[in-house]
């Protein structure tokens, strides 16, 4: 397997556009995690979904971001309206039930 | 929600040393993994490790489930073991998760 694959490596975005990101899950993983890193707070969960359904998201900042899983291969989290202080990088990560959890290479947004 | 801490926040160290880096952590947990985070922002990780001893070459983890602590060891550093170090947990007991929460890191640099 390739790993989780997240896209685009990079954004760079005006003030007020909308953002997407998307991640490509490791195939027969039931968990997929959303995280935010930031030199403020670290590494933080922003929600995470068992079998496409979202368990918990209470991470997740401002009603400005939403996430999606409509297969148990894509997974979108989106920032609609996006703002500079949502310049982080994010990450997305899967796994098996309880078991060690894998990350991709992560996004890279800047917000300007 | 449990609470991650690691120990030494920064470390330098000259190549060819070794070091000892700590997890400890406030609650049982279900999982608990080792990550470094490269330079260039990668995760990679090194260990899944919720209990007992695992070695792969020159680094090593212990994890004393009962006494709510992990140790990192790193022997014979070398220049590319620089980057940031992080500990991850699942909280276990009743009512557990899924939910991988990050230590705030330790930031190794090791000179040549």
């Amino acid at each position: 397997d390739a790993g989780v694959i997240q896209s685009p490596r990079h954004e760079v975005t005006e003030m007020g556009q909308e953002v997407t990101l998307r991640c490509k899950p490791i195939s027969g993983h039931d968990y997929l995690f959303w995280y935010r890193q930031t030199m403020m707070r670290g590494l933080e969960l922003l929600i995470y979904f068992n079998n496409n359904v979202p368990i918990d998201d209470s991470g997740m900042p401002e009603d400005r971001f939403s996430a999606k899983m409509p297969n148990a291969s894509f997974s979108t989290l989106k920032i609609q309206p996006s703002e500079p202080r949502d310049s982080a990088v994010y990450f997305c990560a899967s796994s098996f039930p309880y078991a060690e959890a894998f990350f991709g290479q992560g996004t890279r947004l800047t917000v300007v | 929600g449990i609470q991650v801490e690691q120990s030494p926040p920064d470390l330098i160290l000259q190549e060819g040393a070794n070091s000892t880096l700590r997890c400890n952590f406030s609650d049982s947990v279900n999982n608990l993994q080792w990550f470094h985070q490269n330079p260039w922002g990668q995760l990679i990780n090194l260990f899944y490790i919720p209990s007992g001893t695992k070695q792969n070459g020159r680094l090593s983890a212990t994890t004393v489930a009962t006494e709510r602590y992990s140790l990192l060891y790193i022997s014979s550093s070398q220049t590319t073991d620089s980057g940031v170090y992080f500990c991850a947990v699942v909280r276990g007991g009743g009512g557990a998760t899924n939910k991988l929460i990050f230590g705030t890191g330790t930031l190794l640099a090791v000179q040549p």
